[in-house]
């Protein structure tokens, strides 16, 4: 079945230091979703990307969409302690579910 | 006002026995989905509703049953849990294709 592969798994950055992290899948992808789940919290819709090469920022944060709609990343500029969480992508293909990426667990210190 | 309820939020038993998980939402969505997050925090579909009808049911025990009395609601019942059902379940709603709306979870402990 389809899978989506996230990476880093874990992140430390200092507080001010850049995040990246990256999602990749073998198909190409009708969406992309970004998902934000706090400690001890419940998965947040952050973002959708749908276009080829398409590019959406929310203040820090940078979303983009590879153009074989195969990959994609988020990006935190100058990361703050309140970025902590684990940030999820999920994607998938035409009549299924969400299939989500194991997430990459961001920490940062002060 | 909240979008996706579930309750309970903590649930704590002996292998065995049989619980359930309520989940109801009023965003009117006529989708509602089961995921299962273990303790590496890998969220897992397990199933699917539409409007009260099964879409999705991915490999899970025949011990979990899910149940959808209508298209608000779907409440997961499992049967002679093992120390392995031990995870957080998420119940969550959307539209298609829309982003998914996630309930707070229930902590489900296994002893």
């Amino acid at each position: 079945g389809q899978q989506v592969m996230q990476i880093p798994q874990y992140q430390h950055v200092q507080e001010g230091e850049d995040f990246t992290t990256y999602c990749n899948s073998s198909t190409t992808l009708s969406n992309i979703q970004w998902y934000k789940q706090r400690p001890g919290g419940h998965p947040v819709f952050l973002i959708q990307l749908v276009k080829s090469g398409e590019v959406k920022k929310q203040k820090r944060l940078t979303f983009q969409f590879g153009e074989a709609k195969k990959n994609s990343s988020l990006h935190i500029t100058a990361t703050q302690t309140t970025d902590v969480g684990t940030y999820f992508c999920a994607a998938n293909q035409a009549g299924t579910a969400l299939i989500f990426g194991k997430g990459t667990t961001l920490s940062v210190s002060s | 006002d909240t979008a996706v309820s579930q309750t309970p939020k903590y649930l704590v038993t002996q292998m065995g026995n049989d619980k359930s998980i309520k989940c109801e939402q009023n965003l009117g969505h006529d989708t509602m989905y089961w995921y299962k997050q273990d303790s590496k925090k890998f969220l897992k579909i397990m199933f699917s509703y539409n409007n009260k009808e099964l879409i999705i049911n991915e490999t899970v025990p025949n011990r979990f049953s899910p149940k959808s009395p209508d298209k608000a609601h779907l409440n997961l019942h499992i049967n002679s849990l093992e120390l392995g059902d031990s995870a957080v379940y998420f119940c969550a709603s959307n539209d298609p294709q829309g982003p998914l709306h996630f309930g707070n979870g229930t902590r489900l402990t296994v002893t």
